[in-house]
């Protein structure tokens, strides 16, 4: 069936980076572009970044510029949010997403992934 | 950026009410509005795009409208498992943007 798997809960220190990737299955990978939001503990959702997996186009919000890189691997089927120089206010649960198309919804929804930013 | 506006930002109800929930748009967005139903713990789900058609498993207690700037998620009669937290989204434009939310409880 089509799903989008994530990577595991990750433990940062202020400063660090983290990778959180995004696996997708069930579904022609470079068909569909993928999205990143996270959600704060307790807060709504916030959208960060988009990435046509086809060409490899990009879009950063611009509170995220400069620390968020989107990437793909076509091969595998997987796409990668990297985020840097991370601060408490950082700690949330990272989610993809995958859009149906030009101005469509956001269908699949991986199962989220915890990134807890503390000294 | 276009800013969603929900209301209300959370309300008690109970088993068998109907329910309205409301989002306005800062700036029409034609039909591209969507709505996602979230439970604790749990990732977004899809219910409801392009303002109105509902996505395919959803039960047909839930229904959407409007165009333009406003819209409504209208839920015909609650069920248990209905209570949870409902957000908007409009897709008309990048920066795609979430409403608030509105949490749903048990009165």
């Amino acid at each position: 069936q089509v799903q989008l798997v994530q990577s595991g809960a990750e433990v940062k220190k202020p400063g660090a980076s983290v990778k959180v990737s995004c696996r997708a299955s069930g579904y022609t990978f470079t068909n569909y572009a993928m999205h990143w939001a996270r959600q704060a503990p307790g807060q709504g959702l916030e959208w960060m970044a988009w990435i046509n997996t086809g060409s490899s186009n990009t879009y950063y919000l611009q509170n995220f510029q400069g620390r968020v890189t989107l990437t793909r691997d076509t091969s595998a089927s997987t796409a990668y949010m990297e985020l840097t120089s991370l601060r408490s206010e950082d700690t949330a649960v990272y989610y993809c997403a995958r859009q149906v198309n030009y101005r469509g919804p956001l269908d699949i929804w991986g199962q989220g992934t915890m990134v807890t930013v503390s000294s | 950026d276009i800013q969603m506006t929900q209301s209300p930002s959370s309300l008690s109800t109970s088993v068998g009410d109907r329910v309205t929930i409301t989002c306005r748009a800062s700036q029409s967005i034609s039909t591209s509005l969507n709505w996602y139903q979230q439970k604790p713990g749990k990732a977004p789900k899809l219910l409801i795009y392009g303002a109105s058609t509902l996505q395919s498993g959803v039960p047909s207690q839930f229904s959407g409208s409007g165009s333009g700037t406003d819209f409504t998620l209208t839920i015909s009669s609650l069920q248990p498992e209905d209570f949870a937290t409902y957000y908007c989204q409009q897709s008309y434009s990048t920066p795609p943007t979430f409403g608030q939310g509105t949490k749903l409880e048990i009165k």
